[in-house]
């Protein structure tokens, strides 16, 4: 199975701020990369495919870059909205994975 | 418009079997492969299974084959989830969920609102 590590696991960050999450797979997955953004009590949301693609209506805030092994999304400046927790996805190989998650919280 | 809604979540003991459903409307279904994901409470996202959109194809997180099995009714736009020999770390809420893309693999941007899944003796 492909692994995927996200880091870090928690955040703390203000309004305004620039946010980086790193999502590392174990083997290569060429882009074939997802991010989602879950806030409590609720199913994930699509926000980046092909480990660079804004799905659609999403905030252009939002960006992801990467190949290979090494992803990562990006919050130019965060909004009281985005603070959630952000899982990646491998879905180059079955079985397919996700990562372990990182939780953005208000500093 | 497009929606997926999950039913059968119970509570029960371990070893019992257990049967999920999810209803799809609001797209040509049998387009479709058709995925499940887990959440454990406080826990993140687990991959489960998925099934092709013609049933012919089926694929399962490692440690839950032989317990769990993927299926389909293309008439009824339905995708169901067989769990079986149910243990207290199957506990979670059940997510079904569609491919942004029915050619590819890209990303779910359809989710059910989940059903409660709770194993406990």
């Amino acid at each position: 199975d492909i692994q995927l590590t996200q880091s870090p696991s928690f955040l703390s960050a203000s309004v305004g701020d620039r946010v980086t999450i790193t999502c590392r797979a174990s083997q290569d997955i060429s882009g074939f990369l997802a991010w989602y953004q879950q806030k409590p009590g609720k199913a994930p949301k699509l926000l980046i495919y092909g480990a660079s693609t804004l799905q659609s209506v999403v905030p252009l805030r939002f960006s992801g870059s990467g190949s290979g092994t090494e992803f990562t999304l990006t919050i130019s400046s965060l909004q009281p909205e985005d603070f959630a927790t952000y899982y990646c996805q491998q879905v180059n190989n079955y079985p397919l994975t996700f990562g372990g998650g990182t939780k953005v919280e208000i500093k | 418009q497009v929606q997926l809604v999950e039913s059968g979540g119970d509570m029960g003991q371990p070893g019992r079997s257990l049967r999920l459903s999810c209803a799809a409307s609001g797209f040509t279904f049998s387009r479709y492969s058709m995925h499940w994901v887990r959440q454990a409470p406080g826990k993140g996202l687990e991959w489960v299974a998925v099934i092709s959109f013609d049933g012919s194809n089926e694929h399962y997180a490692e440690s839950l084959k032989g317990r769990f099995t993927i299926s389909r009714d293309n008439s009824k736009n339905t995708v169901y989830l067989q769990m079986n020999s149910l243990r207290t770390e199957d506990t979670a809420v059940y997510y079904c969920a569609r491919d942004r893309s029915y050619y590819d693999r890209t990303g779910y941007n359809v989710w059910g609102q989940g059903t409660l899944v709770t194993v406990s003796s």
